[in-house]
């Protein structure tokens, strides 16, 4: 069954603390993404990745760290300089290069810190 | 940068009506515009897209509608349903950026009364 799995669905952390949230996908495709949602606000992205190796920041990427060191996966690592790490965080892949692939999501991890 | 406007931000309908959400972008360059079903707890789902050379855009009880020269997009749904109700994003793509590099406007919750 293809898809993309993010674990864990809940994560709770004490402030200060450094936390990676895993992203595993097996629908081959090139193009990874990190995205943000808070109650009342859209998706905002953190970090991408288009090939393996490479990633670029997106819009608020300040206090969030990532690696892309095989294509299947694409950890996001909170950082305790994350003013406001509280969110669910949301990963997405597509194919790039073409118009005709959308983003697929995760179902996502619930991120606690206290 | 890119800014997505999206309204209402809250919709309630009696079962059987029809919903209206409105999104307004700001570049030019949009050349590609999803919109997402997230219901409570899940992942947000692509339900229906529109690319800059299509007008509008059905499938069964849904509808996207574009118009570039006023730079806004709405999204039709004809006879709600209870299971209908969810939040709905909408966003867009920069012609040249890879696909999943969206720009989300801040949801609707949608809610259809039986």
């Amino acid at each position: 069954d293809g898809g993309i799995t993010q674990s864990p669905k809940y994560l709770f952390r004490k402030e200060g603390q450094n936390v990676t949230l895993s992203c595993e996908q097996n629908l081959n495709h090139d193009a990874m993404y990190w995205y943000r949602q808070d109650p009342g606000q859209g998706l905002r992205l953190i970090y991408y990745s288009q090939i393996v190796n490479d990633f670029q920041k997106g819009d608020i990427a300040e206090g969030y760290s990532v690696s892309r060191e095989k294509k299947e996966s694409f950890p996001l690592t909170v950082t305790s300089a994350q003013k406001n790490p509280t969110a669910f965080y949301l990963c997405a892949s597509s194919s790039s290069g073409t118009d005709d692939s959308p983003l697929h999501f995760g179902n996502g991890t619930r991120l606690t810190v206290t | 940068g890119e800014n997505v406007e999206q309204h209402p931000s809250t919709l309630s309908v009696q079962e059987g009506d029809s919903a209206v959400i409105k999104c307004t972008y700001s570049d030019s360059a949009s050349n590609y515009f999803p919109w997402y079903k997230q219901e409570l707890g899940k992942r947000p789902q692509l339900i229906i897209d529109i690319r800059s050379n299509v007008g509008e855009k059905k499938d069964q009880r849904i509808a996207v509608t574009l118009n570039k020269t006023a730079k806004h997009f709405s999204l039709h749904i004809t006879e709600t349903q209870p299971e209908d109700s969810a939040v709905y994003f909408c966003a867009d793509h920069l012609r040249g950026s890879t696909l999943g590099r969206l720009y989300f406007g801040r949801g609707t919750q949608l809610t259809v009364w039986p």
